[in-house]
């Protein structure tokens, strides 16, 4: 069945970095796009960032383009978060999931990473 | 960016009841509308793609409509695991924005 495992979270000052992981088991990795989603405390649900499976095609939110980097390792079925100069606003969980297309749903999730940012 | 309006914010209803949630996106976004249940401190479950199609494992009281720039989630009959908040999303384009959810609570 499939499974995404996120790891990597953790408490850093503002202006830190973290970089977040996602094994991915069950389904064929590099056939798939694969995103980012968080979500701050109490808040919605924000897309971050895609990637596709052959790690071509990559896109961002305006809200963490220039500073959060999307990549992959199909060889080690994994997809990484690289989050660089991070503000308090981007305290939230962060959740790896599986796009069934470039124009599809994420369809399995991740039970999520929380990231908390503060001094 | 699109921007995705949902209503309400929130409603209460009873078991059985019939229960409808839109989604309206700033501009056409043809059929690329998805829904997601979340439970607390859970992730988000795909519960319909494509505007009406029923992902695998979804009971059938869940169906979706609609298309180019207003959708609609229907509960037929609400049972007590359906109490949850609900989130829309295009997929039309990036970034795939989310609706800011719907909070479905007990009355």
């Amino acid at each position: 069945q499939v499974q995404l495992v996120e790891s990597g979270g953790g408490l850093v000052k503002p202006g830190g970095s973290l970089r977040l992981s996602c094994a991915a088991s069950g389904f064929s990795f590099s056939d798939y796009y694969m995103s980012w989603i968080r979500q701050a405390p109490g808040k919605g649900l924000e897309w971050v960032s895609h990637i596709s499976g052959s790690g071509t095609t990559i896109h961002y939110a305006d809200s963490v383009k220039g500073l959060f980097t999307i990549s992959r390792d199909n060889a080690k079925n994994s997809l990484y978060l690289q989050m660089n100069s991070l503000r308090a606003e981007d305290t939230a969980v962060y959740y790896c999931a599986r796009e069934r297309s470039s124009r599809g749903a994420p369809d399995y999730w991740g039970q999520g990473t929380l990231v908390t940012v503060s001094s | 960016d699109i921007q995705m309006t949902q209503s309400p914010p929130s409603l209460s209803a009873s078991v059985g009841d019939r229960v409808t949630i839109t989604c309206r996106a700033s501009q056409s976004i043809s059929s690329y509308l998805n829904w997601y249940q979340q439970k607390a401190g859970k992730a988000p479950k795909l519960l319909i793609y494509s505007a009406s199609s029923l992902q695998s494992g979804v009971p059938s009281t869940f169906s979706g409509s609609g298309s180019g720039t207003d959708f609609t989630l229907t509960i037929s009959s609400l049972q007590p695991e359906d109490f949850a908040t609900y989130y829309c999303q295009q997929s039309y384009s990036t970034p795939k924005t989310f609706g800011q959810g719907t909070k479905v609570e007990i009355k």
